[in-house]
């Protein structure tokens, strides 16, 4: 059974860094790409990046290219996000998620939330 | 960029047929997948590749791509079937994911 476990989530202030992970079971991690994808309270679906799964490539949403980073460590089958420079409108659930095929998300977590505030 | 235009709500009858459109210029030309998701749930795939469906998922659930609408149909809605859907594609011209704005889907 696949299962994607993130933590890492919490209360940080405007210009802080926190760093989610995502520990993956069930599946051949090595194999997938991995994304990032969080939802803003009250609002839609907004995709945040995406990694291969040998990690050689990765890629951004314009509203966090140069302040997160995306990564992963096949060895621990584990997922992460660096997150820094954050902004108040970074605050959202965030969700992991196994890419199936490469445009294909076909197995999510449960999320962690991320709360920027003063 | 690209972006996927979704109603912001549908309402359904039980037992009756409920569609969600998702349009973009020539999304015809791409592969669209569709998600759903309950309060406080993480979102699941219920329709992938315009047409196919994982395992688990109903045949109630289907779809269709062509033009500059793809099209999620739901039959046969039940109260389980409320909640968010949004479509989704592969913008290989800016290497991005993109979600639709999302339907909230009503049965009642």
């Amino acid at each position: 059974e696949v299962q994607l476990l993130e933590s890492g989530g919490g209360l940080v202030q405007p210009g802080g860094s926190l760093r989610l992970s995502c520990a993956a079971s069930g599946f051949t991690f090595s194999s997938h790409a991995m994304a990032w994808v969080r939802q803003a309270p009250g609002k839609g679906l907004e995709w945040v990046a995406v990694i291969t799964g040998s990690g050689g490539s990765t890629f951004y949403a314009d509203s966090v290219k140069g302040r997160f980073t995306i990564s992963r460590d096949n060895s621990k089958k584990t997922l992460y996000l660096q997150m820094n420079t954050l902004r108040p409108e970074d605050t959202a659930m965030y969700y992991c998620a196994k890419a199936a095929e490469w445009e294909v998300l076909d197995f999510w977590g449960q999320g962690t939330p991320v709360t920027v505030s003063s | 960029s690209y972006v996927l235009t979704q109603p912001p709500s549908v309402s359904v009858a039980p037992g009756n047929t409920a569609t969600v459109t998702c349009g973009a210029n020539d999304i015809g030309d791409k592969s669209v997948h569709w998600y759903f998701q309950k309060p406080g749930q993480a979102p699941v795939l219920v329709v992938y590749d315009d047409r196919d469906r994982p395992s688990g998922i109903p045949e109630r659930f289907s779809g269709s791509n062509s033009g500059n609408t793809a099209t999620l149909t739901i039959s046969r809605a039940e109260a389980g079937d409320e909640g968010d859907y949004y479509c989704q594609v592969w913008d290989s011209s800016n290497e991005h994911y993109v979600f639709g704005t999302g339907t909230t889907v009503t049965v009642l």
